[in-house]
């Protein structure tokens, strides 16, 4: 089956602590993306990456890191820096084919700091 | 302008009944315009969308319509069901471009 997996589903996390979300595709599609979701505040861009080993901030990249090494995968590192990373964290991709930029995203894993 | 406003932020509706969600934009360059459905606890996936060289596009209870002049989009949900209860996200991109902008989701439920 083509899709995106994101692990773990659940994480929780001591403050102080940095940690790494996975998100994986098998769709071969060039762009991905992180979204942090906050309740009534829509999907928020944290980082995006158009091909492997570039990557460009969204509109709130502040006390986030990412990595493109493969083309299937885009990890996310939240860091100690991040003063409020409990949310619900989705990951993307699209194909840059076609020009649409329909966006494929995977089930998310939702963060809480203990 | 970047933002794409969207209402109400919540929504009931009876079972059969028509919902209607509601998006406004302020950037013109914004030429492609989907709607996201997300049911609790996944993520979203696209419903539906549209170009601004037409004013409706209609796939199957779906209905999107859009007023360029006035900057805004609608989705219209007909005979609608409990399965429909989701929360929705209108957006709007550049063809050809890598950033989307949501608007802030409205939550749909529909009373049996």
């Amino acid at each position: 089956d083509g899709g995106i997996t994101q692990s773990p589903k659940y994480l929780f996390r001591k403050e102080g602590q940095n940690v790494t979300l996975s998100c994986e595709q098998n769709l071969n599609h060039d762009a991905m993306y992180w979204y942090r979701q906050d309740p009534g505040q829509g999907l928020r861009l944290i980082y995006y990456s158009q091909i492997v080993n570039d990557f460009q901030k969204g509109d709130i990249a502040e006390g986030y890191s990412v990595s493109r090494e493969k083309k299937e995968s885009f990890p996310l590192t939240v860091t100690s820096a991040q003063k409020n990373p409990t949310a619900f964290y989705l990951c993307a991709s699209s194909s840059l084919a076609g020009g649409n930029n329909e966006q494929f995203f995977g089930p998310g894993t939702r963060l809480t700091v203990l | 302008q970047q933002q794409v406003k969207q209402s109400p932020q919540s929504l009931i509706v009876q079972k059969g009944g028509i919902s209607i969600i509601n998006c406004a934009y302020e950037n013109t360059a914004f030429d492609y315009f989907p709607w996201y459905q997300q049911f609790p606890g996944k993520g979203p996936a696209l419903l539906i969308a549209i170009r601004p060289d037409v004013s409706e596009k209609k796939e199957g209870r779906f209905t999107i319509s859009f007023n360029k002049s006035a900057k805004q989009f609608s989705l219209h949900i007909m005979d609608s069901q409990p399965g429909d209860s989701a929360t929705y996200f209108c957006a709007a991109s550049r063809v050809g471009g890598f950033k989307t902008i949501f608007g802030a989701g409205t939550r749909l439920f529909v009373k049996a």
